[in-house]
């Protein structure tokens, strides 16, 4: 596609219960990233894939958060029993060269999801 | 633990002046700095970059300068235009994994 896209753009769901947000990258872009944003903060790193496989998920608050890109394509990233401190904007990035020391690699990112726990 | 820092939560320039958004990094090994800009409702954009080789990049209007001794890079925005309002964000990486965000400068020109 012409850019990142991200469904849905807006959920809200109730503490408890299990969420799923879906990241398309752009075409042929083989590096994909989740971020997330809460309210008056800057991009927090949560997982960077490289194809298929999670290759920095360092940055996963816990174990009720996991991400998959099985065909190194659309991601989708899942958080369990959901709790009110998910509350955020999570924004997902893709870019066309993988990561190497230098950088030079810009991100694009999506519109985000913006995930609203009561 | 912030390793990119933006100090000033908001700016308001008139237009036509020069903007100057300030970042400061903890990160020795960081080598590579970005600035995006968001809108509201929408993720951020890619503005311009810069690798710790150089000591400025500029792009039309907009001119990034690195002080790697003082761990510092700052974005001139000239002339600033209403457009340019917006949340500004700097970013640095090490290994192209992981891209660290400050918290954010939010722009206000005002025509």
């Amino acid at each position: 596609g012409a850019g990142v896209s991200q469904t849905p753009s807006n959920k809200v769901t109730e503490k408890g219960k299990y969420v799923e947000l879906r990241c398309d990258p752009i075409s042929g872009h083989t590096a994909l990233y989740w971020y997330r944003q809460s309210l008056g903060q800057g991009p927090e790193f949560l997982i960077y894939f490289q194809g298929t496989g999670a290759a920095d998920d360092s940055g996963l608050p816990n174990d009720r958060f996991f991400a998959v890109r099985p065909e190194g394509s659309v991601s989708t990233l899942k958080i369990q029993r959901t709790e009110r401190g998910d509350s955020a904007v999570y924004l997902c990035a893709s870019s066309l060269k993988p990561a190497t020391p230098s950088g030079a690699n810009v991100l694009t990112f999506g519109a985000g999801s913006r995930l609203t726990v009561l | 633990d912030q390793q990119v820092k933006q100090n000033s939560p908001s700016l308001s320039v008139q237009e036509g002046r020069i903007s100057i958004l300030n970042c400061d990094y903890t990160n020795s090994m960081f080598d590579y700095f970005l600035w995006y800009k968001k809108y509201p409702a929408e993720g951020p954009t890619f503005l311009i970059s810069i690798s710790s080789i150089k000591d400025k990049n500029e792009d039309g209007r907009f001119t990034v300068f690195l002080n790697k001794s003082a761990k510092h890079l700052s974005l001139h925005i000239v002339p600033s235009q209403p457009g340019d309002s917006a949340v500004y964000f700097c970013a640095a990486t090490n290994t192209g994994n992981q891209f660290y965000f400050g918290t954010g400068t939010s722009l206000t020109v005002i025509p």
